[in-house]
């Protein structure tokens, strides 16, 4: 298994821009979840999805953000447009509700953002 | 708004030096996990405990929940280089994880 696959790594994008972060579930994974880290905030839950379906998107800081899951395994992440506090490491992570390793949390190796 | 509180924020210690990190929630968790940064790396999951009072060993590293399933620590024994990181718990709750803000271990050789 590949695990939860996030791209890009690495991002350097000037204030204004568009952002897209893109994540791969681990096959038979229903929940997904994107976080943001920063020094400052710690891991900040921005929103989940069970299903396909967001069910809280309470930790999305505003209106130029969004997420899609138009799939089993794929969501995206948008910052539109993006702004310097955006900068932070953004995780994915997918969890399954059954089986061995239920609800519990494996992490992407994350996609840096950097906004100037 | 449920919450996990965790601490200490820091912790250095020498190489050989016991280190122990505790965690606290608001409210009754259903279960508790925690996780394990490396430094540049992403959260990894270590373990999870689900019954009261339950404790768990792995090697060097001990994991309690207690009684009332609201609060757990993680204890390391001789610690080492290799358990440089941060050390978060994270309640577990109807499909949603609150985690703690994170005890970031430096260890001296």
């Amino acid at each position: 298994d590949a695990g939860v696959i996030q791209s890009p790594r690495h991002e350097v994008t000037e204030m204004g821009q568009e952002v897209t972060l893109r994540c791969k579930l681990i096959s038979g994974h229903n929940s997904l979840f994107w976080y943001r880290q920063t020094m400052m905030r710690g891991l900040e839950l921005l929103i989940y999805f069970n299903n396909n379906v967001p069910i809280d998107d309470s930790g999305m800081p505003e209106d130029r953000f969004s997420a899609k899951m138009p799939n089993a395994s794929f969501s995206t992440l948008k910052i539109q447009p993006s702004e310097p506090r955006d900068s932070a490491v953004y995780f994915c992570a997918s969890s399954s509700g059954q089986g061995t390793g239920a609800n519990v949390l494996t992490f992407g190796a994350g996609s840096r953002l950097t906004v100037l | 708004g449920q919450q996990v509180m965790q601490i200490p924020q820091y912790q250095h210690v020498q190489e050989g030096e016991d280190f122990t990190t505790y965690c606290n929630s608001s409210t009754t968790l259903s279960n508790i996990q925690w996780y394990k940064q490396r430094p540049g790396g992403h959260p990894v999951f270590l373990i999870q405990l689900v019954k009261s009072g339950e404790v768990k060993k792995q090697k060097r590293l001990t994991f309690q929940f207690g009684e009332a399933k609201k609060n757990s620590s993680l204890h390391i024994t001789a610690t080492q280089t290799t358990d440089v990181g941060t050390y978060f718990c994270a309640g577990y709750n109807f499909n949603k994880f609150y985690f703690g803000s994170g005890t970031k271990l430096n260890v001296k050789p």
